[in-house]
């Protein structure tokens, strides 16, 4: 049972272009969600963040937006970067008491193509 | 450098075996999770600690236990090790326990079990 959901495993993109990338939830009970960036060989790097008071947050290129009524978010880069390559990670959470942790989606790795 | 460091980095052992996989939260954080990343998954919360205490239990086998010591570091057990135990564990930390802050993680111990 899948409560956070990537369906795209991959996204490619031309630098300088808009990346957006989607993550879909079923559990109505999240409240706080997040992307993550991961490199090879590396630990996922928090990005940015929205709780579920709000439906957009902005962080200098990239910007979450919220939909709560169709439980999906959305992750926009703007512009697109090569460093930007990787694969991002949405994540998920019940805040004061969810005994789950983070709940994370399975990946969508972001190519940016120059 | 996210300021959480794990050890080893990586680790080979054969079946049976027992593995301890070490932790240091970023400084000035009391929670420590730890996940599990197989091929082809997502990351998959196993448990959490926060000040000393268990504070939340994901997916756990009941093969791998975990402890947070004084000085806030913590361990994980994997023993009995199977092919399938092989993967990416990752520890995170956080300020607090209740899941409104992100999560910061290390670089992760690979595990290959032959």
């Amino acid at each position: 049972d899948q409560q956070v959901k990537q369906n795209s495993p991959s996204l490619s993109v031309q630098e300088g272009r808009i990346s957006i990338l989607n993550c879909d939830y079923t559990n109505s009970m999240f409240d706080y969600f997040l992307w993550y960036k991961k490199y090879p060989a590396e630990g996922p790097t928090f990005l940015i963040s929205i709780s579920s008071i709000k439906d957009k947050n902005e962080d200098g290129r990239f910007t979450v937006f919220l939909n709560k009524s169709a439980k999906h978010l959305s992750l926009h880069i703007v512009p697109s970067q090569p460093g930007d390559s990787a694969v991002y990670f949405c994540a998920a959470s019940v805040t004061g008491g969810g005994a789950d942790g983070l709940t994370f989606g399975k990946g969508t790795h972001l190519i940016i193509q120059p | 450098d996210s300021g959480v460091t794990q050890t080893p980095k990586h680790l080979i052992t054969a079946t049976g075996q027992r593995v301890t996989l070490r932790c240091s939260p970023r400084s000035g954080d009391l929670s420590v999770y730890w996940y599990q990343q197989s091929l082809d998954q997502g990351l998959q919360f196993l448990i959490q600690y926060y000040n000393g205490e268990e504070r939340a239990k994901g997916n756990i086998l009941e093969r791998f236990s975990a402890q947070q010591f004084p000085d806030l570091h913590s361990e994980l057990n994997l023993s009995s090790l199977e092919l399938g135990d092989s993967a990416l564990y990752f520890c995170a930390s956080s300020v607090e326990a209740f899941g409104s802050s992100p999560l910061h993680f290390g670089n992760g111990t690979r595990l290959t079990v032959t």
